[in-house]
């Protein structure tokens, strides 16, 4: 089956530093890679669609500055918190999709972000 | 635009007994719907989707779900559940031709002994 990995699993850093996140599909060419966060005890919402070579398209109030995407190759998206503040704390997952099955996201394993 | 709204926010069970976690949307277009399941701090895993055809959808682990487009329901079912089964199952729907999941609030399963 179609894996998709993320790094770090967890990461804590200080207030105003940067912290970035890796999305890599691992057996196969992700054409769009969409990344989410979750709150505790809540849904996932969509943060932004990356295609691969082209910018994110990002979800109406999700801040393009400070939410850095980008979608070099095929199998690899990184997702960068710029100046991160305590309120960026959160579970940030990705998905992976491939051209030939557009109606199938493969999940990443989330990476847990806590802003100090 | 969709939504996708899960009835139930906790959903207690006893172990062996039948479940059915409720979904409804809503949408002015043709949708791909989805049942997805996640454990404490992991990522989600597919139980199962349908895209067309036969209403009755069977998925991973037992699952299975039955789209109503009269009713705009896709409730998922199990016959008989398992302490395993205890996780968040998250609801979603999306537009065929964007890809992008809109998920429902989340419904917690508590299995118990």
């Amino acid at each position: 089956g179609a894996v998709v990995s993320q790094h770090p699993s967890r990461v804590i850093c200080k207030s105003g530093t940067s912290v970035k996140i890796e999305c890599r599909s691992l057996d196969f060419q992700a054409t769009t890679m969409f990344w989410y966060r979750q709150f505790p005890k809540q849904s996932l919402m969509l943060m932004a669609t990356s295609n691969e070579g082209s910018k994110a398209t990002y979800e109406q109030g999700v801040e393009k500055d400070k939410f850095l995407i980008n979608h070099a190759s095929l199998t690899l998206s990184t997702l960068t918190v710029t100046s991160a503040h305590p309120e960026d704390s959160s579970f940030y997952i990705c998905s992976a999709r491939s051209l030939d099955r557009v109606d199938t996201q493969y999940f990443g394993p989330g990476t847990r972000l806590t802003v100090l | 635009a969709q939504s996708v709204t899960q009835l139930d926010s906790q959903v207690p069970v006893f172990e062996e007994a039948p479940v059915e976690l409720r979904c409804n949307y809503s949408s002015s277009v043709s949708v791909y719907l989805f049942w997805y399941v996640q454990y404490p701090n992991q990522g989600l895993q597919l139980l199962l989707k349908y895209l067309s055809g036969s209403t009755l959808v069977k998925g991973i682990n037992g699952f299975e779900a039955e789209f109503n487009k009269s009713q705009t329901s896709f409730h998922l079912r199990k016959p008989s559940v398992h302490i395993s089964d205890t996780a968040e199952y998250f609801c979603a729907v999306s537009r065929s031709n964007t890809g992008k999941l809109i998920f429902g609030q989340g419904t917690t399963l508590q299995v118990k002994p």
